[in-house]
Formats: C-alpha cells, sequence, structure tokens
C-alpha cells in the first residue's frame, strides 16, 4: 500500500497569509490526524478527522482548521500567519483514530517570515 | 491530565552496544503507549506499541519495549546498536476521554550511535 502523502513538502509564507496544507491517508484508512512539531513545543496535537467529522481538537487557536473530504484526503488550513507558526506539519492517518497506530507522512514545512 | 517525559534529550552510545531509551507517564486511566522514531526530514514511524496486552511489546528493528504499571514506565531497549538506529526517538500516549489530550508526545531522545 502507498504511505501517507503530504503536499507541498515546502512552502514559505509572509505573516498575515493563509496557507492550506493537503494530506492523503492510507488507502482505507478513515482517521486523519494533524500535528504541529517545532523545536521548543515539541510535537502538538492539532486536530484529529474520522468520516469527515472532527472528532478530536487539541489546544490550538481557531486559526487552525481542517476538513476532510468523502475520499479521506484531508487538508489543514491555517489563517492569518505569525511567526510562529512556523513549523513542520505532520498529517498521521490510522484505521481507529488517534488512540492507536498512527502512521505518518513526511511533512510539510511551513516557513513564515 | 496525561504527561510523557522521556529521561535524556540525547543519548549516546557505541554501535553494538544496549540502547536504553527511558519513558515515563502519568495517565488516570490505563493507557496505550508507543514508540516512534523518526529519522532526518521524515515523518515519524511506529516501533511498537502497548495496548494492554503482553507487558513485554516486540517491535520492528529489534526494538522492545516493557510496560511496568507499578512504575509507570515504558522503557525502549535494543540488544545491540546499529549505526541506522541513529535518529529522534518519540513515546507517546494515548487513551485520555478528553479531545485536548487524547495523544500526547513527550519532547524525544536523541540517538547517536558512535563506531
Amino acid at each position: 500500500k502507498a504511505g501517507v502523502t503530504q503536499t507541498p513538502r515546502y512552502l514559505i509564507k509572509t505573516r498575515g497569509q493563509q496557507v492550506t496544507l493537503s494530506c492523503s491517508p492510507i488507502s482505507g484508512h478513515r482517521s486523519v490526524s494533524w500535528y504541529q512539531q517545532t523545536p521548543g513545543q515539541g510535537l502538538q496535537f492539532l486536530f484529529e478527522y474520522f468520516s469527515e467529522t472532527q472528532r478530536n481538537k487539541g489546544n490550538f487557536p481557531g486559526r487552525f482548521s481542517g476538513r476532510q473530504f468523502s475520499n479521506s484526503r484531508s487538508e489543514m488550513n491555517v489563517s492569518t500567519l505569525e511567526l510562529g507558526d512556523s513549523a513542520l506539519y505532520l498529517c498521521a492517518s490510522s484505521l481507529f483514530g488517534v488512540e492507536g497506530a498512527q502512521y505518518f507522512g513526511p511533512g510539510t514545512r511551513l516557513l513564515v517570515l | 491530565a496525561q504527561s510523557v517525559t522521556q529521561l535524556g534529550s540525547h543519548v549516546s552510545v557505541s554501535e553494538g552496544a544496549l540502547v536504553l531509551l527511558r519513558c515515563n507517564y502519568s495517565s488516570s486511566v490505563p493507557p496505550y503507549l508507543f514508540w516512534y522514531v523518526q529519522y532526518p526530514n521524515q515523518g515519524l514511524q511506529l516501533l511498537l506499541k502497548y495496548t494492554s496486552a503482553a507487558t513485554l511489546v516486540k517491535g520492528i528493528n529489534g526494538f522492545e519495549a516493557e510496560f511496568k504499571k507499578s512504575e509507570t514506565s515504558f522503557h525502549l531497549t535494543k540488544p545491540s546498536a546499529h549505526m541506522s538506529d541513529a535518529a529522534e526517538y518519540f513515546c507517546a500516549v494515548s487513551g485520555r476521554k478528553t479531545s485536548y489530550d487524547k495523544v500526547i508526545f513527550g519532547p524525544g531522545t536523541s540517538l547517536s550511535v558512535i563506531p
């Protein structure tokens, strides 16, 4: 099976802009989760979508949002970018959700200038 | 709330030596526990998971971990380190009922293998 894919791999944006990241899960996986990874805060859970519904949400501001499509592909959107949003954004897919084994994509590295 | 601590942000071992990476968790409910590995410029890869079956869990690449409830620990070991084991290792815990801390990752331990 093909693994989790994320596009784009690298992005450079400026403060105030918005960005959309895409994630395609492993075939058959209905759960897609998003994480932010930074040197200072480590890996932090953003949210999880399961069958097009947001099932869990981490402690991030409303500028971070997401959605999932009927084919389980997911997008994450960050509006009004801040310098502190520079990070590696990881997507993970799973059969059962964040409480089970997750399979991660390579990530999208976002730099906000 | 759940939390995960990993003792030692950086561990160095000689090639062929025992690898021991420490993980302690706090959780008020029986947890699910995981170890993931991250190689440079890549996402995380699942090494092994504990889901309340056998307390000694075997994973990929020769790694194993033992769940010790009395010590709230889930340390990762490998009998003989290989150069390819050099990477960042993350312990994670899940199982809470609240939404915002469904899964918590530890800060990570960077493993260096000295030839």
